[in-house]
């Protein structure tokens, strides 16, 4: 079945750094999704990307989708302490009618 | 706008007592509805899904259950608790399966 693989698991930065995100699908995909969840709290939806090769920007946060639209990033400049919490990509998984969701990346930035 | 709720937030039940968690959707119509689970610090297990009343998809062998009784109404359900069934139980809409996802604010579980 479709796997979604995200790399690194784990991510500790200083305030003010930047950091980034990897997601990788063994399958095409329709769209890529992207989610973040505070800790203690649930997934939230932040933005969805359907075009090969989509670029969009949330202020500090870019999101790229691949040209083979098999992979997609993240990217936070200049991170804040309120940028802290895990970050899941998520892709349709066709026929299984379903998200499939990578493993996250937890991010922690040091004050 | 579409708000969903989960109740409880927390619970803290033993070992081969039954589980009843509830999930309802305000402000959209014929939902998909999914059921996941998040053990501390992991990624998300799809449990069920329904695309409709009476619709069940389930993703993952075990001793729980799903029922959907009212279009936004999704309910998860297991006769006796095993302590692996501990974890972060979270219930979301979708308005098809390619789309975004929703999630509510969780139950914590606790098997003892």
């Amino acid at each position: 079945g479709q796997q979604v693989m995200q790399i690194p698991q784990y991510q500790h930065v200083q305030e003010g750094e930047d950091f980034t995100t990897y997601c990788n699908s063994s399958t095409t995909l329709s769209n890529i999704q992207w989610y973040k969840q505070r800790p203690g709290g649930h997934p939230v939806f932040l933005i969805q990307l359907v075009k090969s090769g989509e670029v969009k920007k949330q202020k500090r946060l870019t999101f790229q989708f691949g040209e083979a639209k098999k992979n997609s990033s993240l990217h936070i400049t200049a991170t804040q302490t309120t940028d802290v919490g895990t970050y899941f990509c998520a892709g349709p998984s066709g026929s299984a009618r379903q998200l499939t969701f990578g493993s996250g990346t937890q991010l922690t930035v040091l004050p | 706008s579409q708000t969903i709720h989960q109740w409880p937030a927390t619970l803290v039940q033993p070992v081969g007592s039954p589980l009843s968690l509830e999930c309802t959707v305000e402000g959209t119509s014929n939902p998909n509805l999914y059921w996941y689970r998040q053990a501390a610090g992991r990624g998300l297990q799809l449990l069920f899904y329904s695309v409709g009343i009476g619709q069940i998809s389930s993703e993952v062998p075990q001793n729980l259950s799903a029922s959907r009784p009212q279009d936004r109404q999704f309910i998860l359900s297991s006769k006796k608790l095993l302590l692996s069934d501990s974890g972060f139980y979270l219930c979301a809409w979708s308005a098809g399966f390619e789309g975004e996802q929703y999630f509510g604010p969780g139950t914590r579980l606790t098997v003892t």
